[in-house]
């Protein structure tokens, strides 16, 4: 079974800062995918960043970036130089030979001006 | 604009009726998956679909049903409704590409 952890409780940050949200999983698969949401209030879910288990670098999207340390189980998104409107619930994903996402149950961030 | 298009986006139906959500993909994605949102389950898996066919079930309710039509679009089908299935839906397709998500359909059950 594939399980995502994401334990951190609301995160607050002051904007141009970075911020770092933890996502841990489990999984049973050799090959699998690590992905990234972010969920304004508005409700839509917005594909922020992915990493692949056999990518050797880490991921970079612009702003975002993936600190992916396969044998620790992972994959904490890095938000660098924070905005306002990085506001969100932001949600760790995974997906395996299922091809099926699993959610962890996601963290609310806040950016202080 | 995703590329995958639900609606409706807000539905307020009375406990015990049947309603029907419809999602089309985005173009040329073969795959659609729907996901429950509530605030105690969080986000949920309920069932893919791959070009026509069920790929696969998660935790889906027996008063849930889905399909994919010919022109891959797909319909959740609830019915008899209860309060517990106010929650927010969505549709995701999927590619080479990645997943990507429509904006959802909010379920109110009163």
């Amino acid at each position: 079974a594939q399980k995502i952890t994401q334990t951190q409780p609301g995160m607050f940050v002051q904007e141009k800062e970075a911020v770092t949200l933890d996502c841990t999983y489990d999984t049973s698969d050799q090959s699998y995918g690590l992905f990234w949401y972010k969920q304004p209030s508005s409700g839509e879910m917005i594909f922020l960043i992915y990493q692949g288990s056999y990518d050797e670098q880490n991921a970079t999207e612009g702003r975002y970036s993936l600190n992916f340390q396969k044998a620790r189980k992972s994959a904490n998104l890095v938000i660098s130089a924070s905005q306002l409107g990085d506001s969100a619930m932001y949600f760790c994903a995974l997906t395996g030979a299922n091809s099926k996402l699993t959610f962890g149950k996601g963290i609310t961030l806040s950016v202080r001006p | 604009d995703s590329g995958v298009t639900q609606t409706p986006k807000h539905l307020i139906t009375a406990t015990g009726q049947r309603v029907t959500l419809r999602c089309s993909p985005r173009s040329g994605d073969l795959s659609v998956y729907w996901y429950q949102q509530s605030l105690d389950q969080g986000l949920q898996f309920l069932i893919q679909y791959y070009n026509g066919e069920e790929r696969a079930k998660g935790n889906i309710l027996e008063r849930f049903s889905a399909q994919q039509f010919p022109d891959l679009h797909s319909e959740l089908n609830l019915s008899s409704l209860e309060l517990g299935d106010s929650a927010l839906y969505f549709c995701a397709s999927s590619s080479h590409y990645g997943y990507t998500f429509g904006s959802g359909t909010r379920l109110t059950v009163v």
